[in-house]
């Protein structure tokens, strides 16, 4: 099946600083990329749809100058979490939508962030 | 977004034995589909279900639908430890833009 692939896998940092997560598709475009945030036990929450070469589209509730949305090709799509404070420690995932309309989402192995 | 929810949250079985995870949504849908995760790990894609399909096989796995009652159900037969993980329906929502909803998950533990 189709790779995505997401970088890095765990990240620790301060609190105030920014960290980027990238998120690849290896073998397929993706003109579409969506980014989730998971706590523990518990179930993945859409934060946006990004979009190649466009905006991306935030869920309610997410701030999107917090949680910066790149798609800048069709295969790499990137999150950065900005001035990141300890409530921000979360699981982010990834995934992408292979062509051809299967509806099949692939997704990425996940970041765990944890802001100290 | 509103999430689906799944029963039972948490299932605990021996090895062998077939394990059943029921989960039930509000819109209408295209597609239905299950993924597996392990802990600390991304999600596998495990069957999608289309609107119009009432069960879908895949090995082990047996998937069904029920669109009058918005719910599906997975059922893993002769289940093994390897199976021990997280189980989430996700709800491609007609009009949705291809964005799933996920639902809160099974937790499956099968113990030898």
């Amino acid at each position: 099946g189709a790779v995505v692939s997401q970088h890095p896998s765990r990240v620790i940092c301060k609190s105030g600083t920014s960290v980027k997560i990238e998120c690849r598709s290896l073998d397929f475009q993706a003109t579409t990329m969506f980014w989730y945030r998971q706590f523990p036990k518990q179930s993945l929450m859409l934060m946006a749809t990004s979009n190649e070469g466009s905006k991306a589209t935030y869920e309610q509730g997410v701030e999107k100058d917090k949680f910066l949305i790149n798609h800048a090709s069709l295969t790499l799509s990137t999150l950065t979490v900005t001035s990141a404070h300890p409530e921000d420690s979360s699981f982010y995932i990834c995934s992408a939508m292979a062509g051809g309309g299967t509806g099949e989402l692939f997704f990425g192995e996940g970041s765990r962030l944890t802001v100290l | 977004s509103q999430q689906g929810e799944e029963d039972p949250q948490a299932l605990s079985i021996q090895e062998g034995e077939n394990a059943t995870m029921n989960c039930s949504y509000k819109t209408s849908i295209n597609n239905l589909q299950w993924y597996r995760q392990n802990s600390g790990r991304g999600l596998v894609h495990l069957i999608l279900i289309r609107s119009n399909e009432r069960e879908k096989h895949s090995g082990r796995l047996r998937v069904t639908l029920d669109t009058s009652k918005k719910s599906s159900s997975l059922l893993i037969t002769a289940s093994r430890a390897a199976d021990t993980a997280s189980y989430f329906c996700a709800t491609d929502a007609t009009g949705g833009g291809n964005k799933l909803t996920f639902g809160t998950g099974t937790q499956l533990k099968v113990e030898l």
